[in-house]
């Protein structure tokens, strides 16, 4: 998906445990965001980042964190997975959302059990 | 809240006919407008964009943009069973670098 990767694809995990996804791009964009989709929500954002170190909350983000400590990675983090937080995660980059809009990475289907 | 509506569909069209899709936006300010379209198990892919009122047309498909009825929609001609999958619609909110997204309308072409 043009130069934007997501890892692990699937991944199983047990309520109270904490898990971390990775978003990885090779495209130098200045832009990342994390969404979950759900049905009948749509994509929502949880957090997002402008650049190395800075990240702010969007409109779902109680229980995740994140970090980017390279231009290249941006990592979300549930602190302690709820059933809840089942769901799809993207990720998408950007450098101009004005202009480009987002590219989106291929997903993560995380279910919490 | 700034938010964007879509008709929730599904919508079901023949092969060959013209599906249009719709959205409105409540957010004044807002200056680019994109369309993205998502198969089943994929991500969301983008497909057009249109930053002035008018249309823009790009092959099969065209967005039609009216700022000040903050109305915005997709046409799609001739349409194939391809072009089933579900269609967001996302808008850039003023002095924002993010979009905001619609919940999506699910489009089937029947052959």
């Amino acid at each position: 998906d043009a130069g934007i990767t997501q890892s692990p694809r699937h991944k199983v995990t047990e309520t109270g445990t904490p898990v971390t996804l990775r978003c990885h791009q090779t495209e130098n964009h200045r832009y990342m965001y994390w969404y979950r989709q759900d049905p009948g929500h749509g994509l929502r954002l949880i957090h997002y980042s402008y650049g190395v170190k800075d990240t702010d909350k969007g409109e779902v983000s109680d229980g995740y964190s994140v970090s980017r400590s390279k231009t290249e990675d941006f990592l979300l983090t549930l602190e302690s997975a709820t059933s809840s937080q089942t769901s799809v995660y993207f990720c998408a980059i950007s450098d101009r959302v004005g202009y480009y809009g987002y590219t989106f990475g291929s997903g993560t289907r995380l279910t919490v059990v | 809240q700034k938010e964007v509506e879509q008709n929730s569909g599904p919508l079901s069209v023949p092969e060959g006919a013209i599906a249009s899709l719709n959205c409105t936006y409540s957010d004044r300010g807002s200056q680019s407008f994109f369309w993205y379209r998502q198969y089943s198990g994929k991500s969301p892919e983008l497909i057009m964009s249109i930053y002035s009122n008018g249309d823009k047309e790009d092959g099969r498909f065209t967005a039609q943009l009216n700022k000040a009825s903050q109305y915005v929609s997709l046409l799609i001609r001739d349409s194939q069973p391809s072009d089933s999958a579900t269609y967001l619609c996302a808008v850039t909110l003023y002095g924002s670098e993010k979009l905001v997204f619609g919940k999506g309308m699910k489009l089937t072409v029947n052959p």
